[in-house]
């Protein structure tokens, strides 16, 4: 256990619905990192915050995906009118700014 | 786009033998870092190595770094059951946003 949680760790949904996802960080650790990782794959970059700043956000990220980090404590991402094709894992990382990054267990995401 | 390439993509072994496994990357680093990730699960860090640095251990971990070539390795030695897992190589760049590779999987057989 890293310290970092994610909820929830599974959700099925049927596709056209939305899905929030929650990660809590370690609480100290300034910079929050969203990845989404395919099966077979490693992780690829979404998007990160330092505080509640939303300082990047990877191509990836399109316009159905949104992320928020109020108060620069939880962040939630989520994803509107799913798509099949965003099946996938969803990972959290906080960090101080310093390098190591901890991952928390991920969110697995089934669109039927 | 992932700026990684782990080789090999899957490595078989026997339970005490040394696994080694590269990564070979793109573009210019601040660090290189190695991470485990048992099935279905969230990733551990294992190692960092800084792009100043060529080797680093840690426990029966090691890593060098040949920023010349790009390029990574891990060693796992006197391998157990345990290390049963896909390992990924990442690259960070100035604001630390990690680029992985596709990861290689190693199955130690008892």
């Amino acid at each position: 256990d890293t310290g970092v949680s994610q909820n929830p760790r599974h959700k099925i949904t049927k596709r056209g619905q939305n899905v929030t996802f929650r990660c809590d960080p370690i609480s100290e650790h300034n910079r929050l990192y969203w990845y989404r990782q395919t099966l077979g794959q490693g992780p690829e970059f979404l998007t990160y915050f330092q505080n509640e700043a939303q300082l990047e956000k990877s191509r990836l990220l399109s316009d159905r995906f949104s992320a928020e980090r109020p108060k620069g404590s939880f962040s939630t991402l989520e994803i509107q009118r799913t798509e099949q094709g965003d099946s996938a894992m969803y990972l959290c990382a906080s960090t101080t700014g310093a390098e190591t990054q901890y991952f928390g267990p991920g969110t697995r995401l089934l669109v039927l | 786009s992932q700026q990684g390439e782990e080789d090999p993509q899957a490595l078989s072994i026997q339970e005490g033998e040394n696994a080694t496994m590269n990564c070979s990357y793109k573009t210019s680093i601040n660090n290189l870092q190695w991470y485990r990730q048992n099935s279905g699960r969230g990733l551990v860090h294992l190692i960092l190595i800084r792009s100043n640095e060529r080797e680093k251990h840690s426990g029966r971990l090691r890593v060098t770094l040949d920023t010349s070539k790009k390029s990574s390795s891990l060693l796992i030695t006197a391998s157990r059951a345990a290390d049963t897992a896909s390992y990924f190589c990442a690259t960070a760049s100035n604001d630390y946003k990690l680029s992985f590779g596709a990861g290689t999987t190693v199955t130690v057989r008892a």
